[in-house]
C-alpha cells in the first residue's frame, strides 16, 4: 500500500527567500515520486519526478527535491521564491510493482509575499 | 497545442440529471486516467484505461459512474442521477506506459461540475 503526507497545508514566504515544502511517503515497493503544481484555474503541471536514479532531482523553474529513503521523505525546495510561484503543490507517489495508480497528497498552498 | 483537452470546462446541472464529460488525451498516450478533485483536496483516483481496457476502478466510484474509452482514443465519463455531492472538478490525465510506475501524467484543464 502507498500513501503520501504533505506536512503543511499552507506555507508562507517572502519573495526572494527559500522555499521548503515537505512530503513524507509510505510505499511497499520502490516508489516513484512526483511533485506537481496547480496554479489557479490552470491544469496540473509536472515540476519534477524521482524514478530511482539520482536522489537529487532538478525540475523546472528552479525547483529541486531530494529523495531520502531513510527518512521516507521527498521535500521540495527552491533557493529563492518568486511571486509567480504562488500556487498549490502536490506530492505524488506511485509504486513499481503495484497497480501504478498514483496517490496524491492533500496539497500545500504556497503563499509568496512581496 | 496537442495537450490533453476536456469538454465541457464547466457544467451546471440539476440533481437527478445525467451528465457526460469528454477527454481527449495526447495522441500517442496509451494510458488515460480520471480523477475527482474537491476544494482543498488533492486529486482522487476514479479509474484508468490502458488502450481501450478499463484496468482499475476506485472503490469510491459508485454504480452511477461509468467510463468508456472506445478504440483507445478519447474517453467519456458519465454520471447518472447526479447528486449534490458529485459537485467537484473532474480531471483527466494521459501518459505513455513506462516500466515501474514511472509514467509522467499530463493533465487536462478539468471539467467543473456544479449540481444544484
Amino acid at each position: 500500500a502507498q500513501s503520501v503526507t504533505q506536512l503543511d497545508s499552507h506555507v508562507s514566504v517572502s519573495e526572494g527567500t527559500p522555499v521548503l515544502l515537505r512530503c513524507n511517503y509510505s510505499s511497499s515497493y520502490s516508489p516513484s515520486l512526483f511533485w506537481y503544481v496547480q496554479h489557479p484555474n490552470k491544469g496540473l503541471q509536472l515540476l519534477l519526478k524521482y524514478t530511482s536514479a539520482a536522489t537529487l532531482v532538478k525540475g523546472i523553474n528552479g525547483f529541486e527535491a531530494e529523495f531520502k529513503k531513510s527518512e521516507t521523505s521527498f521535500h521540495l525546495t527552491k533557493p529563492s521564491a518568486h511571486m509567480s510561484d504562488a500556487a498549490e503543490y502536490f506530492c505524488v507517489v506511485s509504486e513499481a510493482g503495484g497497480s501504478y495508480i498514483p496517490t496524491f497528497g492533500r496539497g500545500t498552498s504556497l503563499i509568496v509575499h512581496p | 497545442d496537442t495537450g490533453v483537452s476536456q469538454d465541457p470546462r464547466h457544467k451546471i446541472t440539476k440533481r437527478g440529471q445525467n451528465v457526460t464529460f469528454r477527454c481527449d488525451p495526447i495522441s500517442e498516450h496509451n494510458r488515460l486516467y480520471w480523477y475527482r478533485q474537491t476544494l482543498g483536496q488533492g486529486p482522487e483516483f476514479l479509474t484508468y484505461f490502458q488502450n481501450e481496457a478499463q484496468l482499475e476502478k476506485s472503490r469510491l466510484l459508485s454504480d452511477r459512474f461509468s467510463a468508456e474509452r472506445p478504440k483507445g482514443s478519447f474517453s467519456t465519463l458519465e454520471i447518472q442521477r447526479t447528486e449534490q455531492g458529485d459537485s467537484a472538478m473532474y480531471l483527466c490525465a494521459s501518459s505513455l506506459a513506462q516500466q515501474g510506475g514511472t509514467d509522467t501524467q499530463y493533465f487536462g484543464p478539468g471539467t467543473r461540475l456544479t449540481v444544484l
